[in-house]
């Protein structure tokens, strides 16, 4: 099994840009997830995924949509990038219980975003 | 490697020493929590869990101590290896709410 996989693992955009950052799970897992990691804080949750054709908007959504058409995929988009938007993303995944995510999530490997 | 361990606290420890690494957490509801390592470069992973109905958990070479009265989550790694290394979250979660993630703690082992 590969995991949680992302691409790309780096990327620049100038302001203003789109981009797609993908990610794909192979284990069936119902919960996908997206968090951004900035220096000195901890993950924060943008976008989450319960199932093929539901998301829902976590902590910090601004700036980023998201679409769940597969149980394997779930990309994040950004429609306008703005300097704000540089960060480290990771991709997460985990089965639910009951309906709720079991909160043991497996990332993937990240992927660095500069915008200029 | 990642930069997120700017402004992060810092433990030091020999090789071969036990570490302890502490956390408080902000949500008395909270009743599952996480203990996550994430290596330079990698995405996090998972160490050990614990329930909000037990107060210590042990795994292997690793120990998660509760403390629900003060909010305290403690992560005790025995015999630490250089391979331990690495940046330590710990994340809280209440039912049916989303996993909330501390800011995190460098590990670094001299050898």
């Amino acid at each position: 099994n590969a995991g949680v996989t992302q691409t790309p693992k780096f990327q620049v955009l100038k302001t203003g840009q789109s981009m797609t950052l993908q990610c794909a799970q192979d284990m069936n897992h119902e919960y996908m997830s997206w968090y951004r990691q900035d220096p000195g804080m901890g993950l924060r949750l943008i976008h989450y995924s319960v199932g093929a054709g539901i998301t829902d908007q976590g902590e910090v959504p601004n700036g980023y949509n998201v679409s769940r058409s597969t149980t394997e995929d779930f990309p994040l988009r950004l429609l306008s990038a703005a300097p704000s938007q540089t960060s480290v993303y990771f991709c997460a995944s985990s089965d639910l219980a009951g309906g709720v995510d079991t909160g043991e999530l497996f990332f993937g490997e990240g992927s660095r975003l500069t915008v200029l | 490697g990642e930069s997120v361990g700017l402004h992060l606290p810092t433990l030091s420890v020999q090789e071969g020493d036990n570490s302890i690494i502490n956390c408080a957490y902000s949500n008395s509801a909270s009743d599952y929590f996480i203990w996550y390592k994430q290596e330079s470069g990698k995405g996090p992973q998972f160490i050990i869990d614990i329930r909000s109905n037990m107060d210590k958990r042990q795994g292997q070479r690793v120990t998660v101590l509760l403390n629900k009265t003060v909010k305290h989550l403690s992560l005790q790694i025995a015999a630490t290896q250089p391979g331990d290394s690495a940046v330590y979250f710990c994340a809280e979660k209440e039912y049916g709410n989303k996993l909330v993630f501390g800011a995190g703690t460098i590990l670094r082992v001299k050898s």
